[in-house]
């Protein structure tokens, strides 16, 4: 039992390149979260999956895409990338009141 | 809109003395629920503790307690017996009442001196 994985855990882009962050959780969980943490904040939600089939943006969707492409997986997308998208992104699902936090990948964009 | 505040952006404690961190909160919603996150130095987020608005009795997890003030809005984080492993990043974080998202403080640094 993993738990909540990412893939990449770090990567550097230039302006304008695109690239998918995976996440899969094995614990059946319904609800998925993209977070973004940026130096010195707290986490701020980017999307959200209630359950498979269904998305919905949080409160910094701009400049993301997201798949839910099935109970598992819930994959985030930067179409073209910004200097102001390098942060740190945390993937997360949910049981019962709790969410549970992937390991994070750390993105760079220069 | 929802809101979390940490005034305490650092703190020091002493090796097996307690210590508590502060957490208010602001929402017009009758049910919500409150969290307290880890954060090591290592980067990933650990669930610590949870308390919903309904419970009437103070979470308590080990050696982390949840001091639960409806009426004043606040959700302090009680370490007690600190040791050198808490030396973290904790972050208070309240459950919206559509029950799909979190929101987040800014964190408190915690430093445990030997």
């Amino acid at each position: 039992n993993a738990g909540v994985t990412q893939t990449p855990k770090f990567q550097v882009l230039k302006t304008g390149q695109s690239m998918t962050l995976q996440c899969a959780q094995d614990m059946n969980h319904n609800s998925m979260y993209w977070y973004r943490q940026d130096p010195g904040m707290g986490l701020r939600l980017i999307y959200y999956s209630a359950s498979e089939g269904t998305t919905d943006k949080g409160e910094v969707p701009n400049g993301y895409n997201v798949s839910r492409l099935n109970k598992r997986e819930f994959s985030l997308r930067l179409e073209s990338a910004a200097p102001s998208q390098t942060s740190v992104y945390f993937c997360a699902s949910k049981h019962q009141e709790t969410q549970y936090f992937g390991p994070g990948t750390r993105l760079l964009v220069l | 809109a929802q809101k979390i505040t940490q005034t305490q952006p650092g703190m020091f404690v002493q090796e097996k003395e307690a210590v508590t961190l502060d957490c208010t909160y602001d929402t017009s919603d009758p049910s919500y629920g409150l969290f307290w996150y880890k954060q090591p130095s290592s980067g990933e987020m650990i669930f610590l503790i949870y308390q919903g608005s309904y419970d009437q009795q103070n979470a308590t997890e080990g050696r982390y307690s949840l001091n639960f003030q409806k009426a004043r809005k606040s959700a302090n984080l009680v370490i007690s017996a600190s040791q050198l492993g808490d030396s973290a990043m904790y972050f208070c974080a309240m459950r919206d009442p559509n029950d799909y998202k979190l929101s987040f403080g800014a964190g408190t640094t915690v430093t445990v001196r030997a």
